[in-house]
Order: C-alpha cells, then sequence, then structure tokens
C-alpha cells in the first residue's frame, strides 16, 4: 500500500496569512504515460463529508476558490491556500488515486490564529 | 447534479451483519465514467478506503485486503444503487461510513471522489 504522510498535523494561520500543508507519498504518484500526478486534496468541515479542492495535485475542483492551489510531483506535494478566510477553517486530506487501495494522508487541521 | 443518499442501520451488536446502500440520482451505477467507492472514517484509523464498484462492459469489484474475507459490495442497477455489507462486525467497524463517486474523464482518467454521501454513523456495541 502506498503510505500518504502529511505535516504538520496542525497548524494556527492569521486571517489574510498563508497556509502550506504539505503530503508525501512512499512511492511515486506520478502516472508516466499521461504524465499526471494521481493525488487528490480534500477539505473537511465538521459535521460534513470531505470535499474535493484539487486533483491531479494542482487542478482546482469545480467552485473551488483561486486562493487554494496544489503543486508538486512524484511523492511530495504541497496544498496552499495564499490568504486564509475564517471559511477555511478544516481538515485538510490528501489522498493517492495510482493504486488501490486509494489511501488518505492523516489529515492536517487549519486554525486560525 | 449528482445526489448520493445513503441508508442503514446506525447501531449494530458485535458479530452482526452490517448493510448499508448509497441510492444514486443524477448519474448511473454502470456509467462508464465512474466508480462507486465506499470510505469509512474514526478517529483510530482517519479516513479508510474499503472498495468499489465499477462498470466496463462487465462488473468489477476491488477491495481492501483487511476486510476482503468478510466486506461484499453489490450493485442494483434496477435501483441504480449500490450496496455494502460487512460480516461480524466489532467494535473496531465503528465509523462513519461514507459512500462516494470517483469520476473519470474523457480520457478515462479519474478526478478523484467528487461527490459524497452525507455518512452514516455506525456504532458497534453490545
Amino acid at each position: 500500500d502506498i503510505v500518504m504522510t502529511q505535516s504538520p498535523d496542525s497548524l494556527a494561520v492569521s486571517l489574510g496569512e498563508r497556509a502550506t500543508i504539505n503530503c508525501k507519498s512512499s512511492q511515486s504518484v506520478l502516472n508516466s504515460s499521461n504524465n499526471k500526478n494521481y493525488l487528490v486534496w480534500y477539505q473537511q468541515k465538521p459535521g460534513q463529508p470531505p470535499e474535493l479542492l484539487i486533483y491531479w495535485a494542482s487542478t482546482r475542483g469545480s467552485g473551488v476558490p483561486d486562493r487554494f492551489s496544489g503543486s508538486g510531483s512524484g511523492t511530495d506535494f504541497t496544498l496552499t491556500i495564499s490568504s486564509l478566510q475564517a471559511e477555511d477553517v478544516a481538515v485538510y486530506y490528501c489522498q493517492q488515486f495510482y493504486s488501490t487501495p486509494r489511501t488518505f494522508g492523516q489529515g492536517t487541521k487549519v486554525e486560525i490564529k | 447534479q449528482v445526489q448520493l443518499l445513503q441508508s442503514g442501520p446506525g447501531l449494530m451488536k458485535p458479530a452482526q451483519t452490517l448493510s448499508l446502500t448509497c441510492a444514486i440520482s443524477g448519474d448511473s451505477v454502470s456509467s462508464s465514467s465512474a466508480a462507486w467507492n465506499w470510505i469509512r472514517q474514526s478517529p483510530s484509523r482517519g479516513l479508510e478506503w474499503l472498495g468499489r464498484t465499477y462498470y466496463r462492459s462487465k462488473w468489477y469489484y476491488d477491495y481492501t485486503v483487511s476486510l476482503k474475507n468478510r466486506l461484499s459490495i453489490n450493485s442494483d442497477t434496477s435501483k441504480n444503487q449500490f450496496s455494502l455489507q460487512l460480516n461480524s462486525v466489532t467494535p473496531e467497524d465503528t465509523a462513519v461510513y461514507y459512500c462516494a463517486r470517483d469520476y473519470y474523464d474523457s480520457s478515462r482518467y479519474s478526478l478523484g471522489f467528487d461527490y459524497w454521501g452525507r455518512g452514516t454513523l455506525v456504532t458497534v456495541s453490545s
């Protein structure tokens, strides 16, 4: 199984400041046949299911604000919230789609400082 | 708009069989652009993918190895839904269970789990 490890486990950021979350996979999730990284980011708020933010490591999902961006390739990925808003308080997860089982990171809790 | 409506019991006793159903609206369980997944979430294990079903000229079923002996996923085209059966539940199976769609674009590349059910809290306790 591909192990997904996120860092940090939690972070507190002031409103309007940048938040950065890292995700590392135990093996590459880059599909060489199409040059796409099979890495997805989700946002989960209390009492709700996860919501897709970013797919293919850097493509924003439908309706996702452009303050959310994803980067990275191979085994190392980053989710950046460029200017934290109050509604961004949530837990963020990365997930790999390269192989089954579709494994998730342990989550990173983002709070307001 | 795709909607996934989950149904099933919230309280189970050890050794019972858990049955959950996910009814699909706005898409088809036999769509060639989708796979239909079960995921669970607990404080101890986080988000855990359990398995999926999808149709590509025939039906396919994939399961996480750790549950393969106890887990079964089925599809019902007449009701446009898919279901999960987990045998011999224990307190360790206590979790919120979700169904979710894995969408594939025209090039057959997965875009991730774009629609989720609201979740069913399943508690296993004697």
